[in-house]
């Protein structure tokens, strides 16, 4: 595709399910990263893949929180057993290498009720 | 933690005016970027300032990196409403395969 895609573009759960959201990066992009942003705050970095690195985790909040990047392409945000104060929009970022120019996702937004 | 801290929080300009934003960070850096954000969703990549750059120019922005300082700054010139929007500086760490780390923003308004 043109450009980094993420879905659901919004997701609703309740209060314990769990969730998981996709990001389809560039193809051939090397590096893909997840950040979170609550409302009117800055990028909360997760989570990061760098080809075929092991990812840095140093940003998961919790050990409810996993992601996999399978085939160095899509990434999946796993987020188990979810709190309201996970709600959220969820941002995915790939470049073409690292310590490059990163293009974003739309987001998905998540609401926890 | 937060790498990189914008200044101001908020600005608010008449179209027609300069705006400057600043960026602080705390460690060395391969390079520093500026991001665009309207309506919370993506972002958008404005401009890419190597370490071992100075100054760089884009249309209507400039940024500006002092690494003895740790700082930078983005100087949008002659500003219009479509330039109302946030504004993140993201730092990347000295390291081959380091993270890209975001500052907290700045909300800046441009006002007809």
């Amino acid at each position: 595709g043109a450009g980094v895609s993420q879905s659901p573009s919004n997701k609703v759960t309740e209060k314990g399910k769990d969730v998981e959201l996709r990001c389809d990066p560039i193809s051939g992009h090397t590096a893909l990263y997840w950040y979170r942003q609550s409302l009117g705050q800055g990028l909360e970095f997760l989570i990061y893949f760098q080809g075929n690195s092991a990812p840095d985790k140093s940003g998961l909040p919790s050990d409810r929180f996993s992601a996999e990047r399978t085939g160095g392409s899509v990434s999946t945000l796993t987020i188990q057993r979810t709190q309201q104060e996970d709600s959220a929009v969820y941002l995915c970022a790939s470049s073409l290498i690292a310590n490059t120019e990163a293009f974003f996702g739309q987001g998905t937004r998540l609401t926890v009720v | 933690s937060q790498q990189g801290e914008e200044d101001p929080q908020a600005l608010s300009i008449q179209e027609g005016e300069n705006a400057t934003m600043n960026c602080s960070y705390k460690t060395s850096i391969n390079n520093l970027q500026w991001y665009r954000q309207n309506s919370g969703r993506g972002l958008v990549h404005l401009i890419l300032i190597r370490s071992n750059e100075r100054e760089k120019h884009s249309g209507r922005l400039r940024v500006t990196l002092d690494t003895s300082k740790k700082s930078s700054s983005l100087l949008i010139t002659a500003s219009r409403a479509a330039d109302t929007a946030s504004y993140f500086c993201a730092t990347s760490p000295t390291g081959a395969n380091s993270k890209l780390t975001f500052g907290k923003g700045i909300t800046l308004s441009v006002r007809p």
